[in-house]
C-alpha cells in the first residue's frame, strides 16, 4: 500500500514552459486535493476533486488545470510557467467526511 | 473566510519537557480540526483529528483539545523527545466545505 505518490520530486522549469505534476493514490479515496506551500506560509488549496469526473477550484487556481478521469489519478497541469509558481506542491486524498487527509511527499518546483 | 493562526512560529525546549502548541481560528462553524506533523523536505503526517462535537483527542504522548466557541485548539506533547522536532500544522475544515484551511505552523526543536 503506497499511499499517495507524487512525481517528480524535483523539477526546474523555464518561464513559459508547461508541465504536469502527477499524483496517484492506491487507497480508493474519492476526495483528492492539490495544495501549494510557499516559504513561511500555510498550505493553499489549488484544486480539489470529490470523485472521478468532478473537479472544483480552490483558493488559488489561476495558472493551473486539473483532470480526474480515474479514482486513482489527479494530475495538475501548469500551462505557462511563471516565477510566482515556484513552490512546493502537495497532493492529498481522503476517504469520507470524518477521515484525515493523507499527503504525498511533495514536488519541489522552481521556475527560472 | 476562515483564518488560522499558530503562535509561536518557532519553539525550542529541552528534552523531557511538556509543551503546548496553540492554534486559533476565526470562524467557529467548523466541521473538524486536524493537527499535522511535517518533517523537513517531507509531506504532512496526520497526528490527530477532532470532530466539532468533541473536546479532545489523545494518541500516545499527544493530546489535542478543541474549544470551538472561542476558536482555539491546543496540541499538548508530553515528555518531549528530540524525535518530536518538526513543524506542527493546524488545519480547519469548515462545515459544508471539502477543503482544509491551514495555519503557518510552529517549528518545534527539542534539545537533547
Amino acid at each position: 500500500n503506497a499511499g499517495v505518490t507524487q512525481t517528480p520530486k524535483f523539477r526546474i522549469l523555464k518561464i513559459g514552459q508547461s508541465m504536469t505534476l502527477q499524483c496517484t493514490q492506491d487507497m480508493n479515496h474519492n476526495y483528492m486535493y492539490w495544495y501549494r506551500q510557499d516559504p513561511g506560509m500555510g498550505l493553499k488549496l489549488i484544486y480539489y476533486s470529490v470523485g472521478a469526473g468532478i473537479t472544483d477550484k480552490g483558493e488559488v487556481p489561476n495558472g493551473y488545470n486539473v483532470s480526474r478521469s480515474t479514482t486513482e489519478d489527479f494530475p495538475l497541469r501548469l500551462e505557462l510557467a511563471a516565477p510566482s509558481q515556484t513552490s512546493v506542491y502537495f497532493c492529498a486524498s481522503r476517504t469520507d467526511s470524518n477521515q484525515p487527509q493523507h499527503f504525498g511527499d511533495g514536488t519541489r518546483l522552481s521556475i527560472l | 473566510k476562515q483564518e488560522v493562526t499558530q503562535i509561536p512560529a518557532a519553539l525550542s525546549v529541552p528534552e523531557g519537557e511538556n509543551l503546548v502548541l496553540n492554534c486559533s481560528f476565526t470562524d467557529s462553524a467548523i466541521y473538524n480540526l486536524q493537527w499535522f506533523r511535517q518533517d523537513p523536505g517531507k509531506g504532512l503526517t496526520s497526528l490527530l483529528l477532532i470532530q466539532s462535537s468533541q473536546r479532545e483527542q489523545t494518541s500516545g504522548r499527544l493530546n489535542a483539545s478543541l474549544d470551538k466557541s472561542s476558536g482555539r485548539s491546543t496540541l499538548y506533547i508530553a515528555a518531549s523527545q528530540p524525535g518530536d522536532s518538526a513543524t506542527y500544522l493546524c488545519a480547519v475544515r469548515n462545515t459544508g466545505a471539502n477543503n482544509l484551511f491551514f495555519g503557518t505552523g510552529t517549528r518545534l526543536t527539542v534539545i537533547p
